[in-house]
This record gives structure tokens, sequence and C-alpha cells, in this order.
């Protein structure tokens, strides 16, 4: 089966350090990628995604490249700030006809003055 | 604006009470899911729909029922039967598509505490 495998946290940075969240997946077919932010309090929003192998998504200074040799999709951030204080999911959708999306155990990042 | 919203925000219960939680969706979406999040976990998929009157069940729908009489309604039924059913719980909606993009969108979620 799906699944997708994420650093545990949480992490906690001070601002303008560099943000990088691990992310590993198995998947069938062909899967398409996602990152989701979660604020505390609220729903999920969806950050970025990449849809094949060597996309690169990006978002607000976020980027995370899906890389099919390494079945990884890395998040990153070049300086975070207080407001990225979040959790963060990454999530795959296979390509095999189904509508589901499997979540990691989300990363929660705190970000400090 | 279009969305998607869940009611109520926050939903307490007693134990052996049935409960059920609204979401509602004007993105003319054709499916939805329902999600429970726990601390420290993530996501698991209780049920989902992909079109009216049909739904099918996810990883852990033991002791949930929906219904999805409508396009725009999926509401999820917390039973008696749901052993530890305090959580938060999502729903989203996504367009249905035979590819394997499905970006999802969610609500703000529900919080029930069974007191």
């Amino acid at each position: 089966g799906n699944s997708v495998t994420q650093m545990e946290g949480p992490v906690t940075l001070s601002e303008e350090a560099f943000l990088t969240i691990n992310c590993t997946y198995t998947a069938t077919g062909y899967p398409s990628l996602f990152w989701y932010v979660q604020y505390p309090g609220e729903g999920l929003q969806l950050l970025l995604k990449a849809t094949k192998a060597d996309d690169k998504g990006s978002n607000k200074g976020f980027e995370a490249t899906y890389r099919k040799e390494t079945t990884s999709f890395h998040l990153e951030k070049g300086s975070v700030q207080v407001s990225d204080s979040a959790v963060y999911f990454c999530a795959l959708s296979d390509g095999a006809g189904s509508y589901q999306l499997t979540f990691g155990k989300g990363t929660k990042l705190s970000v400090i003055p | 604006d279009g969305g998607i919203t869940q009611s109520p925000k926050y939903l307490f219960r007693k134990e052996g009470q049935n409960v059920t939680l609204s979401c509602e969706q004007n993105l003319n979406h054709d499916a939805m899911y329902w999600y429970r999040q726990d601390p420290g976990q993530g996501l698991r998929l209780i049920y989902y729909s992909q079109i009216v009157n049909d739904f099918q069940k996810g990883d852990i729908a033991e002791g949930y029922s929906v219904s999805r009489e409508k396009k725009e309604s999926f509401p999820l039924t917390v039973t008696s039967a749901q052993k530890n059913p305090t959580a938060f719980y999502l729903c989203a909606s996504s367009i249905r598509t035979t590819g394997s993009y499905n970006e999802q969108f969610f609500g703000p979620g529900t919080r029930l505490t069974v007191l």
C-alpha cells in the first residue's frame, strides 16, 4: 500500500533560519505529491504540489522537488518567519484511479523570534 | 466566496449519544471526504464519496456513518459504537478526476469532545 514518512517533530527554529522537513513515500503508479499546512485550530491548506518527477512546487517562499529516484519530496524554506509556525503534512495521491490522499503524520514547526 | 463550511466548530456530547457533524461545500466538487485527526497523528480517512448517493469506507469507518443525498452536503454521524470519538474531524472535497492529481480542499474542522 501507499505510505508517507515525515521527519518527526517538533522542530524549533530561530527566525530567518533555514528549514528542511524531510518526506519520503512509497506508492504504486505515478503519484502526485503535496505539502499541506495546518495553523492552530484550523483545517489544512494546500501549500504546494508537484504532479510528476522533477517538478518543483513553490509557494510563499517554500519549495519542494519531486525526486522519483529517491522517492522524496522534502520541504525547504530559506528564511523562516514566526508566522510559519504550524504543522506541515506531506501527502500523496496515487495514479491508480483512487481519489484518496495518503498523509504523513505531520511535523510541527515552531519559529521563535 | 467558494469554500467548505463545517459546523459546529466545537461539539460536546455525552457518552452513548449519536452526534452528526455538518459539512457543506459550494465549490461544485463531486468528491467529498471525512478525516479524523488525533494529537500527533496524521489524518485518517473515515469515509469518502465520489458522487451523490454513493460512498465508500475509508481506513477507520467503524462506528461512523455518512449520507450523500446532495452534491454539496456530506454529513458524518458519530455513533455510540465508536469507542474513542474525541478527536478533530475534517471534511474535504475535490474535483473528481480520472488522473492522479487530486487536490483536496479542507474545511475548518469540528472538534468533538465526549464527556
